[in-house]
């Protein structure tokens, strides 16, 4: 595609209920990056898939939370047992593999926990 | 671990003055990204560095890696300047480190 699209772009739902967002990147794009933006704060690392390498996992915030990307390609994040605390702004972003290589980004899906 | 800090938080400017953003990393980087985010929007790259300088429009970014530092300038500023810059940094192929963002409001 043209760009990075994420779906939902806005998603309400109930404390307790499973979630799953959606992102498309760039066509060709071998990195998969998902962060998130709570409100207020700063961006935070989530998890990174690079290639046919194992995922870095390692700014998932618990054990609730789940990644994968099919074929390479689309990422579905996962939250089980949603939380108050996980209502945020969760941003993808995808490259070519390498050193110097420019991040696009999606438009993001805002996530509200009520 | 790749801090990144920028200045200021915040920054209220009139129409047509010079904006600087500023941002400072702790450790060498590979790339270094500056971003907008416009009140309820995705982000946009603005640009991408690794050294010197590049310019779109009244935009102006410059990095020095001695230093580790990076600065953003807006000329001519306008209200549809006003957003969240955000400078982010990776090292190699890891994720990028975020800076807090600087939030800018320019008035008419």
């Amino acid at each position: 595609g043209a760009g990075v699209s994420q779906s939902p772009s806005n998603k309400v739902t109930e404390k307790g209920k499973d979630v799953e967002l959606r992102c498309d990147p760039i066509s060709g794009h071998t990195a998969l990056y998902w962060y998130r933006q709570s409100l207020g704060q700063g961006l935070e690392f989530l998890i990174y898939f690079q290639g046919n390498s194992a995922p870095d996992k390692s700014g998932l915030p618990s054990d609730r939370f789940s990644a994968e990307r099919t074929g390479g390609s689309v990422s579905t994040l996962t939250i089980q047992r949603t939380q108050q605390e996980d209502s945020a702004v969760y941003l993808c972003a995808s490259s070519l593999l390498g050193q110097n290589t420019e991040a696009f980004f999606g438009q993001g899906t805002r996530l509200t926990v009520v | 671990k790749n801090e990144v800090e920028q200045s200021p938080q915040n920054l209220t400017a009139q129409e047509g003055e010079f904006i600087t953003i500023n941002c400072s990393y702790s450790v060498g980087i590979s790339a270094l990204h500056w971003l907008q985010q416009h009140p309820g929007g995705g982000i946009v790259s603005l640009f991408m560095l690794s050294s010197g300088k590049k310019k779109h429009g009244r935009l102006i970014a410059t990095i020095n890696i001695q230093e580790k530092h990076s600065s953003l300038h807006i000329t001519a500023s306008h209200p549809r300047d006003s957003a969240v810059y955000i400078c982010a940094a990776r090292e190699g192929n890891t994720p990028l480190v975020f800076g807090k963002g600087t939030r800018l409001s320019v008035i008419a």
